[in-house]
């Protein structure tokens, strides 16, 4: 069974600087998309990033963006010029893409503050 | 992009009645969509997995007959708890797919009180 990995629960960050938040995940799969879900006070589940596994090149999308090692088989988030709406829940998620079982795998969160 | 619409966004109950929850794609075919319940502070917990003209699949755990899901069109899914109880108490998150691209899109919860 996949099991996605966040080992940070909260991390806070000064308005306008860089943040990466960690995120291991544990599969015998090779072909899967991982992604990043935001989750403010709202408690709406907002997409941020996604990546394919079978692509090289790292996702980037503004202000975020991923360092995916597969071999490691980490995925974590940077946020550059952290911004106050920032502030939320983070979740990184697995999919794999084959046997017919579609389904996310959520890591547990890490609580994000971004500070004045 | 992809909206889900979920209703209702809060409902109070009184223990022994039941509550039907729904979630619609407002823009796209979901053929899937997923049910989640989120305990405060924790993670998204799959509750069951919803397909259009066929039964739901329940993961371990889940009483089938406390939650009944129901997928009657490629638009619509129900999500009923059944003879509700304080501890069904809970945030209960719908999501879906478009086909179109690989990615959930997420209701906007309801977050149910059983008194």
């Amino acid at each position: 069974a996949q099991t996605v990995t966040q080992s940070q629960p909260e991390m806070s960050v000064q308005e306008a600087e860089t943040v990466t938040l960690s995120c291991t995940y544990d599969t015998s799969e090779n072909n899967y998309y991982l992604f990043w879900y935001k989750q403010p006070p709202s408690r709406q589940m907002i997409l941020v990033i996604r990546q394919e596994a079978y692509k090289q090149q790292n996702a980037t999308e503004n202000r975020f963006s991923v360092n995916f090692q597969k071999a490691a088989k980490s995925f974590s988030l940077k946020i550059s010029d952290s911004q106050l709406g920032d502030t939320a829940m983070y979740f990184c998620a697995f999919m794999k893409l084959s046997g017919g079982s579609e389904k996310l795998v959520f890591g547990k969160g890490t609580k994000l503050t971004v500070n004045p | 992009g992809a909206v889900v619409s979920q209703h209702p966004s809060r409902v109070i109950c009184k223990s022994g009645t039941s509550v039907k929850i729904e979630c619609r794609s407002l823009d796209f075919q979901a053929t899937t969509m997923f049910w989640y319940r989120q305990f405060p502070k924790q993670s998204l917990m799959l509750m069951a997995t919803s397909n259009e003209g066929s039964k739901a699949t329940y993961e371990q755990g889940v009483e089938k007959d406390k939650f009944l899901i129901n997928h009657a069109s490629l638009t619509l899914s129900t999500l009923t708890v059944t003879s509700a109880h304080p501890e069904d108490s809970s945030f209960y998150i719908c999501s879906a797919r478009d086909r179109k691209y690989y990615g959930y899109t997420f209701g906007s919860g309801t977050r149910l009180t059983v008194v």
